[in-house]
């Protein structure tokens, strides 16, 4: 099992620019997040998903969208890149709703200049 | 979503016990309490989920009293690779709460 994988690993992006950062899971899991995580933060929640064709906001969507067409797969889309969205970008699965077990993938880390 | 107070960091040096206490006042009857670790550019990794008494598993074991107001991460003997971040966070299975990261304790394990 891969687990949580994303891509790409680095992103220099300028402002205006759009982009989309991938994120697949291989353990067959319904429900997968994603999290923004600025220096010396904590994770923030941008966009979720309970299953395929469901999506939902979290605490700081805008400037962001998602989209859920396989079981596998949750990217998110970043248009007309803005500074304030430099960030790392963590994908999460889990088995079930909140409080089981999430398995972060490796990260993305973005720079808007 | 309970919110959650833990210290913002801790030094600790090799082979010592090391102990996070996370202070929850609001804690629900269906809430669980669950620790993650985080190192530097990799994201969280669980360690750690209970309810009540305590919790034991290879890698840390989690006390909660009997008022589940707070709770105690206890690493046993760290390293230096124990060197992290780690987050308490409170939240039901059944409601759909999302995890909510503090900012986490910072420790530091040191020669």
């Amino acid at each position: 099992n891969a687990g949580v994988t994303q891509t790409p690993k680095f992103r220099i992006l300028k402002i205006g620019q759009s982009m989309t950062l991938q994120c697949a899971q291989d353990m067959n899991h319904n429900y997968m997040y994603w999290y923004r995580q600025d220096p010396g933060m904590g994770l923030k929640l941008i966009y979720y998903s309970v299953g395929a064709g469901i999506t939902d906001k979290g605490e700081v969507p805008n400037g962001y969208n998602v989209s859920r067409s396989t079981t596998e797969d949750f990217p998110l889309r970043l248009e007309l890149a803005a500074p304030s969205q430099t960030s790392v970008y963590f994908c999460a699965s889990t088995q079930g709703t909140g409080f089981y077990e999430q398995y972060f993938g490796p990260g993305t880390r973005l720079t808007v200049t | 979503l309970a919110k959650t107070t833990q210290p913002i960091s801790m030094d600790s040096y090799e082979g010592q016990e090391v102990n996070i206490t996370c202070s929850h006042n609001n804690i629900a009857t269906n809430d669980y309490i669950t620790w993650y670790q985080q190192f530097p550019s990799q994201g969280p990794r669980f360690i750690i989920q209970g309810y009540k008494t305590k919790v034991t598993n290879e890698v840390a074991s989690l006390f909660i009293p009997a008022d589940r107001k707070s709770s105690t991460l206890s690493l046993p003997r760290v390293s230096l690779s124990d060197t992290a971040v780690y987050y308490c966070l409170v939240g039901a299975r059944s409601s759909g709460d999302k995890l909510t990261f503090g900012t986490g304790t910072r420790l530091a394990v040191r020669p």
